[in-house]
């Protein structure tokens, strides 16, 4: 398969600061990504569609101007969680779509784990 | 709308099998099937496409049976590295975002 990485890991942070994560495909390019939310013993949760050069498509009742995103390249998304709140620590993933011509495989990179005190 | 997997949790003994379904009340394009480790990101382990088409590698394979909207997931002699929660994903139209089910965890004790 192929890779997805995730920078950072894991990351604490105070309340009201902002945090970036980056979501790389290392060995293809993905003109789509997504972003995900986790919460302990459930399913993900989509956040976002991102699009590379073009505007995120975001879930119902995700906010857009908390969570920022940014498709730079056909190789970077980015996830900005701005002034973050405790109520916002989660794991975050991000996966990245390889287009295969008649279908797409989905690879998810190793994930965020965000702790705001 | 979410697929539904069953069962939500399985024990197993290692070397017993398990299966893992996965229903919609979508018609379907594709199954995607994926496992997940504690703590980690869930890691690709097959995508099946419409057509009824079976596939596998090593001891785990999976069905897709478009005209029920359903897949299964088949883990044979199971060993202990098969533990996790496995999601499927599906895909109504070709193209489209993935939807996750709710997950099965799976449990293989020596």
């Amino acid at each position: 398969g192929a890779v997805v990485s995730q920078h950072p890991s894991r990351v604490i942070c105070k309340s009201g600061t902002s945090v970036k994560i980056e979501c790389r495909s290392l060995d293809f390019q993905a003109t789509t990504m997504f972003w995900y939310r986790q919460f302990p013993k459930q399913s993900l949760m989509l956040m976002a569609t991102s699009n590379e050069g073009s505007k995120a498509t975001y879930e119902q009742g995700v906010e857009k101007d908390k969570f920022l995103i940014n498709h730079a390249s056909l190789t970077l998304s980015t996830l900005t969680v701005t002034s973050a709140h405790p109520e916002d620590s989660s794991f975050y993933i991000c996966s990245a779509r390889w287009d295969r011509g008649r279908y797409n495989e989905q690879f998810f990179g190793p994930g965020t784990r965000l702790t705001v005190l | 709308q979410q697929p539904v997997q069953s069962p939500q949790a399985v024990i197993l003994r290692e070397g017993e099998d398990a299966v893992i379904n996965c229903s919609s009340s979508k018609a379907l394009y594709s199954v995607h099937w994926y496992r997940q480790k504690h703590g980690e990101a869930p890691v690709f382990l097959m995508i099946l496409l419409k057509g009824g088409e079976q596939k596998g590698h090593d001891k785990i394979s999976a069905s897709f049976n478009e005209k029920k909207q359903q897949s299964s997931l088949y883990l044979t002699a199971s060993q202990l590295s098969y533990s996790g929660t496995y999601f499927c994903g599906t895909e109504n139209n070709a193209g489209n975002m993935l939807t996750f089910g709710g997950g099965t965890r799976l449990m293989v004790k020596p």
